[in-house]
């Protein structure tokens, strides 16, 4: 077990809606990053963030949003959803701001979204 | 650019040593990573090394890196059935930005 929780584990859309998803790191961590993964890209970085603040910014659709809470938690909103956002949309977590230090990244399970 | 390539599949018999291979474009990298991924899993950090160091061995697995060539591999002993599971290699950039490359699966027969 990581210690990076999302939620939810799977989601089923329609084409054009809007899904908000969850993460909360790692105890002691302060950056979180998104990932997208599909069969077609691989795993794609999107976002990063660090204490709350936006950190590094990575493919990432216009359509899609993030943010970090007080509290570290994250949550990724993607909106205007097409099928090609069908994929496996991973957190993960470490205790650095990233930079040259070791500090590993922590994933996730994932949330694997279907838009029909 | 940043660029990290894995050969897609691999198939060992059980007892076996696998070898699983990465190379990079990055001559700017920090650290290099591999990761493990089950399915229906998340990634789970296995290993890493420093680009300063040529070699890392963490019980059944070692870590060889070539920095000249820009080419990193993860050597599994005496492989199980277990360790069938998608393997990614990861590099650091100064940035701080993580690239994956796109994963080999690793297939062990018994």
């Amino acid at each position: 077990d990581s210690g990076v929780t999302q939620t939810p584990k799977h989601l089923i859309t329609a084409t054009g809606q809007r899904v908000t998803l969850r993460c909360s790191p790692r105890s002691g961590d302060l950056s979180v990053y998104w990932y997208q993964q599909s069969l077609d890209q691989g795993l794609q970085f999107l976002i990063q963030y660090y204490n709350g603040e936006e950190r590094a910014k990575g493919n990432i659709l216009e359509r899609f949003s993030a943010q970090q809470f007080p509290d570290l938690h994250s949550e990724l909103n993607l909106s205007s959803l097409e099928l090609g956002d069908s994929a496996l949309y991973f957190c993960a977590s470490s205790v650095g701001r990233g930079g040259g230090n070791n500090s590993p990244l922590h994933f996730g399970n994932g949330t694997r979204l279907t838009v029909t | 650019g940043e660029d990290v390539e894995q050969s897609l599949f691999l198939s060992v018999r059980e007892g076996d040593s696998s070898v699983i291979n990465c190379t990079y474009t990055d001559s700017s990298s920090t650290y290099l990573y591999w990761y493990k991924q089950e399915p229906g899993a998340g990634l789970q950090l296995l290993t890493y090394i420093f680009s300063n160091m040529d070699m890392k061995q963490d019980q059944r697995l070692t870590v060889l890196l070539n920095k000249k060539d820009k080419h990193l591999s993860l050597r599994i002993a005496d492989t199980q059935t277990g360790d069938s599971a998608i393997y990614f290699c990861a590099e650091k950039n100064q940035g701080g930005k993580l690239i994956f490359g796109q994963g080999t699966e690793l297939s062990v027969k018994p």
